[in-house]
């Protein structure tokens, strides 16, 4: 599966859209793009996943460059209950997900 | 609700002691799988079973043991071999776990298990 690479961390507004960024420059062309996030404690939830057009779901919208090897998970209203570690994982049929160290995110009110 | 569910939440192990986690999904998923996670860690890939009465190890099996006699359960003995129990295990399940199955893994609330 290809490696990604996320900012360690980022802040956002109550309110405001929360843009988080990730780079995965070495994706394969049958390689999907999937979103998690874990808040402490919990396990992790599932998001959002693409290919290469942009989805959008009740939580959140991915966006994929045209080259695919990038992406942003975009919050368009954030809430302190957003606040959590978000990870970006790329793979195909593997059994396996390999979680980086993802981006932790705060909402500040 | 569908979804996942693992229990007990907080579970102690003597040493030398079987303990069995369970996990039961009521999201008619064909494969289900079993991670472990150290602190500040990523996800480690225990044991995975793509159908009813089969599984397949993961990258850290040793000292585990699953079964898979009901499409909805996958429970996960933690034995007396398993020499560093003490971490948090998160449970998950996906529609399929085919070679080119993109479907995504929904994950339970986990087990966090400790040595007395």
């Amino acid at each position: 599966d290809a490696k990604t690479t996320q900012p360690t961390s980022m802040d956002c507004a109550e309110g405001r859209a929360a843009n988080l960024p990730c780079n995965h420059s070495t994706i394969s062309g049958n390689e999907y793009v999937y979103w998690y996030r874990q808040i402490h404690s919990q396990g992790p939830q599932y998001i959002i996943h693409g290919l290469k057009n942009n989805e959008t779901n009740e939580m959140a919208s991915l966006i994929i460059t045209e080259d695919r090897k990038s992406s942003t998970l975009i919050l368009p209203h954030a809430t302190l209950r957003d606040t959590a570690v978000y990870y970006c994982i790329v793979r195909v049929g593997s059994p396996k997900l390999v979680f980086g160290k993802g981006t932790k995110l705060t909402v500040n009110p | 609700d569908g979804g996942i569910t693992q229990s007990p939440k907080y579970l102690f192990r003597k040493e030398g002691q079987n303990v069995t986690l369970s996990c039961e999904q009521n999201l008619n998923h064909d494969a289900m799988y079993w991670y472990r996670q150290d602190p500040g860690q990523g996800l480690r890939l225990i044991y995975y079973s793509q159908i009813v009465n089969d599984f397949q190890k993961g990258d850290i099996a040793e000292g585990y043991s699953v079964s898979r006699e009901k499409k909805e359960s996958f429970p996960l003995t933690v034995t007396s071999a398993q020499k560093n129990p003490t971490a948090f295990y998160l449970c998950a399940s996906s529609i399929a776990s085919g070679l080119y199955s993109n479907q995504p893994q929904h994950f339970g609330d986990g087990t966090r298990l400790s040595i007395l």
